[in-house]
């Protein structure tokens, strides 16, 4: 069965400083992987994703993320976070075959601090 | 609509009583989940339906939970004899497709559920 695993349930970080939030996952095939962002009282709404191509893919505000199939990881960093990151984070997996469902971690709580 | 709706946005009920909550999702959406979020926790997956398939049910937490979905329109999730661990925020979502390529999913801003 496909899971993910995000290590760390809240990171701190002083503004200007870079950040590294991470996901593993596991699963028997391939799939397509996501980064969705909750904003303190809005809803989630998706981050970046990769699909396939390129492994490194970016958001309009400045995050990045990688997928690494060796480490089945597809960690997110941006190398200076504002205020406005301050939010939860949730990767998400989504298997290439047999219904496509999408699985979440349990979330990594970003707080940045002035 | 333009977005994913859900009603009620709150629902306060008691211990016992059965609570029903709607799904309206983006027209044309095949896919459609719900998920459960605990106060400070992640989603936790509950069902999928995906078009006319039979819908992924591996997520309900016990025979309480139930869903429904007529055709690719709206779907109501019923709790029967409501726990106080049943208060959570229930997110609905939509897709294209599922989870497939290109497909993004668009949440609802949800319905929070508290169980007295």
């Amino acid at each position: 069965a496909q899971s993910v695993t995000q290590l760390d349930s809240q990171v701190p970080v002083f503004e200007e400083a870079p950040v590294e939030l991470r996901c593993n996952y596991s699963s028997s095939v391939s799939v397509y992987l996501f980064w969705y962002v909750q904003y303190p009282n809005q809803g989630l709404q998706l981050l970046l994703k990769y699909l396939s191509g390129s492994t490194l893919v970016e958001s309009i505000n400045g995050f990045e993320a990688e997928f690494n199939k060796s480490q089945t990881s597809f960690h997110l960093r941006k190398p200076s976070v504002h205020i406005s990151d301050t939010a939860e984070y949730f990767c998400a997996v989504t298997l290439s075959t047999g219904g496509f469902k999408t699985i979440f971690g349990a979330g990594t709580r970003l707080f940045v601090k002035a | 609509g333009a977005g994913v709706s859900q009603s009620p946005s709150n629902k306060v009920t008691e211990k016992g009583k059965d609570v029903e909550l709607r799904c309206d999702p983006i027209s044309g959406h095949t896919a459609l989940y719900w998920y459960r979020q605990r106060l400070g926790q992640g989603l936790e997956f509950l069902i999928y339906f995906q078009g006319n398939s039979a819908p992924d049910k591996s997520g309900l937490p016990s025979d309480r939970f139930s869903a429904e979905r007529t055709g690719e329109s709206v779907s109501t999730l019923t709790i029967q004899r409501t726990q106080q661990e049943d208060s959570a925020v229930y997110l609905c979502a939509s897709s294209l497709e599922g989870g497939g390529p290109g497909g993004e999913l668009f949440f609802g801003e949800g319905s929070r559920l508290t169980v007295l």
